[in-house]
């Protein structure tokens, strides 16, 4: 069965760092993957999005990385702040786009 | 949030009873989406809507129901068929449904217990 599968413990890291997270996947050829923040107690916000024929995408301090062949994305903050503190969720949809499947998410603390 | 709300924030519900959740956006968007989400899951989809009176039935649909009159509202109805209905409950809206063009605009959720 499709799976998508996150960093389920929580990564710490000092302010001023980057923080690097992971989102793997099984049994799926996605189009394109998006990345989203979610903060306790509130709805995911959309981040990023990257297409399976782009290897990289930037904004500002992040960035995301998408390997079709390792079936991996990596998700880059770097010059962390206490702010980037939250659950950041990996997204995939197939070529038609009309449903996507969510990953469990991992929690980033960023300690000043 | 995005121009959507959904209220109320928190509810609570007794074993054996049907509750309606409150989706609203103000953002001109065709499709509307409701996920439900569990500590340690992913979210997972219920039910989905590209357009005004049509839904679809995403991957958890059984003993939920919806409704798309208008444009801008999809109430969610949790209906006493649905064994574990504990959980944090958000609605979704985008421009077209085309998910490899459009991104998801997410509310506050709703935090549903039964008692």
């Amino acid at each position: 069965s499709q799976k998508i599968e996150q960093n389920s413990e929580a990564l710490n890291i000092q302010e001023g760092k980057t923080a690097t997270l992971t989102c793997n996947y099984t049994n799926y050829s996605p189009a394109y993957l998006q990345w989203y923040r979610q903060d306790p107690g509130r709805g995911p916000v959309f981040l990023l999005l990257i297409r399976e024929n782009e290897k990289e995408k930037r904004k500002e301090r992040l960035k995301v990385t998408f390997d079709t062949t390792l079936k991996q994305s990596l998700f880059h903050i770097t010059a962390s702040q206490p702010a980037d503190s939250a659950t950041y969720l990996c997204a995939l949809a197939d070529t038609g786009g009309f449903k996507t499947i969510f990953g469990a998410g991992t929690r980033l603390f960023v300690k000043a | 949030d995005g121009g959507i709300t959904q209220s109320p924030k928190y509810l609570f519900r007794k074993e054996g009873q049907n509750v309606t959740l409150s989706c609203e956006q103000n953002l001109n968007h065709d499709a509307m989406y409701w996920y439900r989400q569990d500590p340690g899951q992913g979210l997972r989809l219920i039910y989905y809507s590209q357009i005004v009176n049509d839904f679809q039935k995403g991957d958890i649909a059984e003993g939920y129901s919806v409704s798309r009159e208008k444009k801008e509202s999809f109430p969610l109805t949790v209906t006493s068929a649905q064994k574990n209905p504990t959980a944090f409950y958000l609605c979704a809206s985008s421009i077209s449904g085309d998910l490899s063009t459009d991104t998801q605009y997410f509310g506050p959720g709703t935090r549903l217990t039964v008692l």
